[in-house]
């Protein structure tokens, strides 16, 4: 099956900071991608689709100037969360569609854990 | 809008027992579905999908579901649990015109060995 990957797999900053991650479809290509957020015990919740060329849509409540998307090529896309804060502390995985049936293909997550 | 239901929140089950865990959607058009399994400090997996065709759609790992149109239903089944089966199960649906996937709120399920 298609493999997504996710970097970094975890990552702990400081408040203030900004937090990039990379979500790579390695061996197809995906003209969309999407990101989740996971809390724990939770299902998982669409920020954003990602679409390469073009702006991201973003779900309602989402907050396009915190969560920064970038689709620049077929099989990379990037979340950068800005001036992160301790509510930001969660799992983020992405997600990338492939194939005539349009599956979406997971990557591993990544946590965050924003002090 | 879309929505999924997954009543069953937590279940707790002896290996061999029978699984039965309840979807239910809300779209107006036609769908896609799917299952997806996330076992302890894992990823997302894709456990089974139906697009169109026969209802009663086969995975891995021996699960199985059945999409019912008019209850508007996708149940997952496996007629014998095993312990490995533990983890956490996710229904989530995808309406046409809509690229993302929706999301039940998942079910726990334990195996007892």
């Amino acid at each position: 099956g298609a493999v997504v990957s996710q970097h970094p797999s975890w990552v702990i900053c400081k408040s203030g900071t900004s937090v990039k991650i990379e979500c790579r479809s390695l061996d197809f290509q995906a003209t969309t991608m999407f990101w989740y957020r996971q809390f724990p015990k939770q299902s998982l919740m669409l920020m954003a689709t990602s679409n390469e060329g073009s702006k991201a849509t973003y779900e309602q409540g989402v907050e396009k100037d915190k969560f920064l998307i970038n689709h620049a090529s077929l099989t990379l896309s990037t979340l950068t969360v800005t001036s992160a804060h301790p509510e930001d502390s969660s799992f983020y995985i992405c997600s990338a569609g492939g194939g005539r049936e349009e599956t979406q293909y997971f990557g591993p997550g990544t946590r965050l854990l924003v002090l | 809008a879309q929505s999924v239901s997954q009543h069953n929140h937590h279940v707790i089950l002896s290996e061999a027992a029978s699984l039965e865990l309840g979807c239910n959607y809300s779209y107006g058009g036609t769908v896609n579905l799917f299952w997806y399994v996330q076992y302890p400090g894992q990823h997302l997996q894709l456990l089974l999908k139906y697009f169109s065709g026969d209802p009663l759609v086969k995975g891995i790992k021996g699960f199985e579901a059945e999409f019912i149109k008019s209850k508007f239903s996708f149940n997952l089944r496996k007629p014998s649990v095993q312990w490995s089966d533990t983890a956490e199960y996710f229904c989530a649906v995808k309406g046409t015109g809509r690229r993302a996937l929706t999301f039940g709120s998942g079910t726990r399920l334990q195996v007892q060995p």
